[in-house]
């Protein structure tokens, strides 16, 4: 099937840093969506990208949807210690397919 | 407030033993799907139903099942055939089955199954 690729599979900051973490596919599709999951808890929608090149923020975080529509980032501003979780990538293939592919998650933490 | 809910939190059970994960949700989706997560191995898929009294298989439903008698409920089983049955299960539900229209998935908060 599908496959996401999200990189990178894990990451240590100082708080205050920024982050970005990504993700490719070689097939198109036709949305990209960014999840944070807290340890223990169901994933949480961050962001919801629809168009190829949309960049959209919410708070101090932004997302792209690449313009070849195989890939998407998201970018967190001055991290602080509650961005501790994993970040996942999931899209919507072209072809209409009804479910979404996930990435496999960036796991964050942060060191005050 | 509209939402998903998953029950129990944790939920131990005996090798050998069926047990049944609750997923019970208000938001009036159409769709709703089962994820297991075990570390770095991300969201598999074991289940989804796009329609009352319908379901498919997804990637990983060996030892699972499932029943969609109702629009607001989706429960799991996880039989005695399933051989590595402890993990961490999600359920999730979205509008129409197609996913990603207008809000994605909503997630449940979760059941962590453990095999004792």
């Amino acid at each position: 099937g599908q496959q996401l690729n999200q990189s990178p599979q894990s990451m240590f900051i100082q708080e205050g840093e920024d982050v970005s973490m990504n993700c490719t596919s070689s097939s198109i599709f036709n949305t990209w969506l960014w999840y944070k999951q807290d340890p223990g808890e169901g994933p949480v929608l961050l962001i919801a990208l629809y168009k190829a090149g949309e960049l959209t923020s919410n708070g101090r975080l932004t997302a792209q949807f690449g313009i070849t529509r195989k890939d998407s980032f998201l970018n967190i501003s001055a991290s602080i210690p509650s961005d501790v979780g994993i970040y996942f990538c999931a899209g919507q293939p072209r072809g209409g397919s009804e479910k979404l592919v996930f990435g496999k998650g960036t796991k964050l933490t942060v060191n005050p | 407030d509209g939402g998903i809910t998953q029950s129990p939190k944790y939920l131990f059970r005996k090798e050998g033993q069926n047990v049944t994960l609750s997923c019970e949700q208000n938001l009036n989706h159409d769709a709703m799907y089962w994820y297991r997560q075990d570390p770095g191995q991300g969201l598999r898929l074991i289940y989804y139903s796009q329609i009352v009294n319908d379901f498919q298989k997804g990637d990983i439903a060996e030892g699972y099942s499932v029943s969609r008698e109702k629009k607001e409920s989706f429960p799991l089983t996880v039989t005695s055939a399933q051989k590595n049955p402890t993990a961490f299960y999600l359920c999730a539900s979205s509008i129409d089955g197609r996913g990603a229209k207008d809000y994605g998935y909503t997630f449940g908060s979760g059941t962590r199954l453990t095999v004792v």
